[in-house]
């Protein structure tokens, strides 16, 4: 049992450049989420979806785009990367009554 | 708008010291709460949940937290550390009347115990 599984984990991009990450949960969960973590500032949400085809914005989602076309995936877009997206993404998954589990993170440097 | 205060930002113990956490939150109906460790480099686990019930926790690794409703706090406490318990410590919150599930997370503590 994988449970969340993030790709990649580490990458450098030029200001400007795009990238994909993906995160893939084998437990079946309704609910999925993207994070940052920046340091002295916890862990904020930056897209979310309730289930398969929907998608809703967090608590920081400019610069970011999401979709979910399946239900174990759920992909955060950058189209032009920009130094202050630099952080660790977290993805994570979760359904009515449990706690939520979290992938490995990406550690996404922007120079 | 939920929100989550952490108030304590860095916290230096010895082993076998008492610990103690405070966490406030802020949100008008029923809540779900949390608290996740972070051991360097890695991603979050979590520690224990309180969901309904008996409003302490008891977790992992001998963590416990308690829930006052009044207070609106979940403080977690540990008698005894080690130093395997150094580490970031965050607390969560979300809305059990709510359709998004999404948590709001505190800023964080970071634990250093020293041998």
């Amino acid at each position: 049992n994988a449970g969340v599984t993030q790709t990649p984990k580490f990458r450098v991009l030029k200001t400007g450049q795009s990238m994909t990450l993906l995160c893939a949960q084998d437990m079946n969960h309704e609910y999925m989420y993207w994070y940052r973590q920046d340091p002295g500032m916890g862990l904020r949400l930056i897209h979310y979806s309730v289930g398969e085809g929907t998608t809703a914005k967090g608590e920081v989602p400019d610069g970011y785009n999401v979709s979910r076309l399946k239900k174990q995936n759920f992909l955060l877009g950058l189209e032009s990367a920009a130094p202050s997206q630099t952080s660790v993404y977290f993805c994570a998954s979760t359904d009515w009554n449990t706690e939520a589990f979290f992938g490995q993170g990406t550690r996404l440097t922007v120079v | 708008a939920q929100s989550v205060s952490q108030h304590n930002h860095h916290v230096i113990l010895s082993e076998a010291a008492s610990l103690e956490l405070g966490c406030n939150y802020s949100y008008g109906g029923t809540v779900n709460l949390f608290w996740y460790v972070q051991y360097p480099g890695q991603h979050l686990q979590l520690l224990l949940k309180y969901f309904s019930g008996d409003p302490l926790v008891k977790g992992i690794k001998g963590f416990e937290a308690e829930f006052i409703k009044s207070k609106f706090s979940f403080n977690l406490r540990k008698p005894s550390v080690q130093w395997s318990d150094t580490a970031e410590y965050f607390c969560a919150v979300n809305g059990a009347d709510t359709g998004r599930r999404a948590l709001t997370f505190g800023s964080g503590t970071r634990l250093q115990v020293q041998p």
